[in-house]
């Protein structure tokens, strides 16, 4: 158990649906990063919060936005879903932004249908 | 921008010794990581290297060679559980970017 819990595990929803996808860090992580993985792609980075603030933003669609509040967790929000955006979503975090070891939740297997 | 290249797949037999190589090209380097993923489940931490030279851990090691651009993983008396995915992710300024993952199978 890497300390990260993601929530839902699985989720199954309609075109065009809006989603959100919750992540609460290891205690004491600052640092919290999102990826989409899809079965013929590798980890894509989304983005990074750090205590807070938006720290780095990768590959992450307008229709995708998240957050992270006040006691440091985090939500991934995808609007306007798409077949396409089907895929197992990662949370992972981090004590510090740099040079420490990302820790990953198990993931939230996204389907669209 | 950032160009992380390793090969797709490998297979190597048990006992033998694998070598996984990884490039990256990027500015604001603050360390390259190896991870291990099985399928469907979450990436583990394998290892870290910020400087240059070998860091050595039990069955694993990685090397770094920051002017080369280039890192390798090694992995000794493979076990068939070592087949998974082994993914290189470089720390580019703050964000953690990974290649696509090298799919390494091991055989009797």
């Amino acid at each position: 158990d890497s300390g990260v819990t993601q929530t839902p595990k699985h989720l199954i929803t309609a075109t065009g649906q809006r989603v959100t996808l919750r992540c609460s860090p290891r205690s004491g992580d600052l640092s919290v990063y999102w990826y989409q993985q899809s079965l013929d792609q590798g980890l894509q980075f989304l983005i990074q919060y750090y205590n807070g603030e938006e720290r780095a933003k990768g590959n992450i669609l307008e229709r995708f936005s998240a957050q992270q509040f006040p006691d440091l967790h985090s939500e991934l929000n995808l609007s306007s879903l798409e077949l396409g955006d089907s895929a197992l979503y990662f949370c992972a975090s981090s004590a510090r932004g740099v040079g420490t070891e990302a820790f990953f939740g198990q993931g939230t297997r996204l389907t669209v249908v | 921008g950032q160009n992380i290249d390793q090969p797709t797949e490998m297979t190597a037999t048990e006992g033998a010794i694998v070598q996984i190589n990884c490039t990256y090209q990027t500015s604001g380097f603050n360390g390259l990581f190896w991870y291990q993923q099985h399928a469907g489940e979450a990436p583990t931490f394998l290892s870290y290297n910020v400087l240059d030279g070998l860091e050595e851990k039990g069955r694993f090691s990685s090397f770094l060679s920051r002017s080369k651009g280039y890192s390798y993983l090694l992995l000794k008396e493979l076990q068939m559980k070592d087949s998974a995915s082994y993914l290189c992710a470089e720390q580019a300024g703050t964000a953690l970017i990974f290649g696509k993952g090298t799919t390494l199978s091991v055989s009797s």
